[in-house]
């Protein structure tokens, strides 16, 4: 079936620094969708992206179908940033409407003072 | 603001019992889905919902029921619990057109002794 290759499976970083997370697929995907994990074990919404990049304050996120990837870049981090960041990708339908989310295992962010 | 609710958030349960997790939304929402996490497996997805009176089988549906009863509620009941189950789950909601951001509760923590 549909896989989804998250990687790096943990980073820390410092505060006021920048990295990025990516996720590649096995197969063609209609779009994806980024979340944080947040210290309670909620999920928050972050992007969803069908094409193209999008951007909100210290983070975007690209998507590119036809290659295969996404990448969610962080700069400027700080403490309330860490969490468990999770891709997730959304197969191309063939009937119905259902979307079908396909998760990455998660990439662990800590950020340190 | 988007609203799905999950109860218990935490359980504990007994080897053979009955487990019964609660899925409310406000969003009216069509589509709801179910999944589960563990470490190093991202989310998967276990039932899904089109709709009252909907439920389709997930990725991993063995060892699960989901039921609909009405457009904001989604159960997902494990009628013989077992040790393997012990995790987090996740409700979503997803109104499966356009741009389909799924939304998530809380997760609950249920712990199968």
């Amino acid at each position: 079936g549909d896989q989804v290759e998250q990687s790096p499976s943990a980073l820390s970083l410092h505060e006021g620094t920048g990295s990025a997370l990516r996720c590649n697929f096995t197969t063609t995907m209609r779009a994806v969708q980024w979340f944080r994990k947040n210290s309670r074990g909620s999920l928050i919404n972050l992007f969803y992206l069908a094409s193209g990049t999008k951007e909100n304050g210290r983070l975007k996120s690209a998507f590119d179908s036809k290659e295969r990837y996404s990448t969610l870049h962080i700069r400027d981090a700080q403490l309330e940033d860490s969490g468990t960041y999770f891709c997730a990708a959304e197969g191309f339908l063939l009937s119905g409407s259902f979307n079908k989310l396909t998760f990455g295992a998660g990439t662990r962010l800590a950020v340190c003072p | 603001e988007a609203a799905v609710t999950q109860s218990p958030r935490n359980k504990v349960a007994v080897t053979g019992g009955k487990v019964t997790l609660s899925c409310n939304q406000t969003n009216n929402h069509n589509n709801m889905y179910w999944y589960r996490q563990d470490t190093g497996h991202g989310l998967r997805l276990i039932h899904y919902s089109y709709g009252a009176g909907s439920t389709e089988k997930g990725d991993i549906p063995d060892g699960y029921k989901a039921s609909r009863p009405s457009q904001e509620n989604f159960s997902l009941i494990l009628e013989l619990a077992t040790p393997s189950q012990t995790s987090v789950y996740f409700c979503a909601s997803g109104d499966g057109w356009g741009e389909d951001t799924q939304y998530f509760g809380p997760g609950t923590r249920l712990l199968v002794l």
